[in-house]
């Protein structure tokens, strides 16, 4: 696609359920990065793809994160048992290169979530 | 990444000023520095770039200035116009790592 893609675009849902965020990044990206932003701070780094290498989790802040990149291309980020510290934007970037490089990350939209 | 609070810094300036925007960071290895711009409900963009070899790189109405020596970064906006409002933050990057600052709220003016 033209760019990095995220859905859904705005997710409500309750305390204690699990959701699903989805990103599709840039085709031929082999670096893909999840954020998080919380109202009026900067980008949380989560978890970080880098083609078939296993992936950099370090900043992922509980158990209940967990991500996969399926195919080297889309990924998911699952969030378990939801607590309404999890309510934020969720920020996906790909990238040509590897991090650390001078290669710049594109971003998607974000998906808003909110726990009630 | 880091996180300073619930509010960030904010600028504003009336339409057709110049703006300047700063960023300290933090790592002295990093080496190469981009500036982004994030509209309300929407994903960061991508700015312009520098990298540690360069004190001054400017693009179209925009400037990134970069002073090692007090590890500063800033960028500056030319004639702001009110479709500059947002929030711009810095990346720096060096030794495999990559981090952001939490970034400015520009407001302009008319």
């Amino acid at each position: 696609g033209a760019g990095v893609s995220q859905s859904p675009s705005n997710k409500v849902t309750e305390k204690g359920k699990d959701v699903e965020l989805r990103c599709d990044p840039i085709s031929g990206h082999t670096a893909l990065y999840w954020y998080r932003q919380s109202l009026g701070q900067g980008l949380e780094f989560l978890i970080y793809f880098q083609g078939n290498s296993a992936p950099d989790k370090s900043g992922l802040p509980s158990d209940r994160f967990s991500a996969e990149r399926t195919g080297g291309s889309v990924s998911t980020l699952t969030i378990q048992r939801t607590q309404q510290e999890d309510s934020a934007v969720y920020l996906c970037a790909s990238s040509l290169a590897q991090r650390g490089s001078t290669d710049t990350q594109y971003f998607g939209p974000g998906t808003r979530l909110t726990v009630l | 990444g880091e996180s300073v609070g619930l509010h960030l810094p904010t600028l504003s300036v009336q339409e057709g000023d110049n703006s300047i925007i700063n960023c300290a960071y933090s790592n002295s290895a990093s080496d190469y520095f981009i500036w982004y711009k994030q509209e309300s409900g929407k994903g960061p963009q991508f700015i312009i770039d520098i990298r540690s070899n360069m004190d001054k790189r400017q693009g179209q109405r925009v400037t990134v200035l970069l002073n090692k020596t007090v590890k500063h970064l800033s960028l500056q906006i030319a004639a702001t116009q009110p479709g500059d409002s947002a929030v711009y933050f810095c990346a720096e990057i060096g030794n495999n790592d990559m981090r952001f600052g939490a970034g400015t709220r520009l407001t302009v003016k008319p």
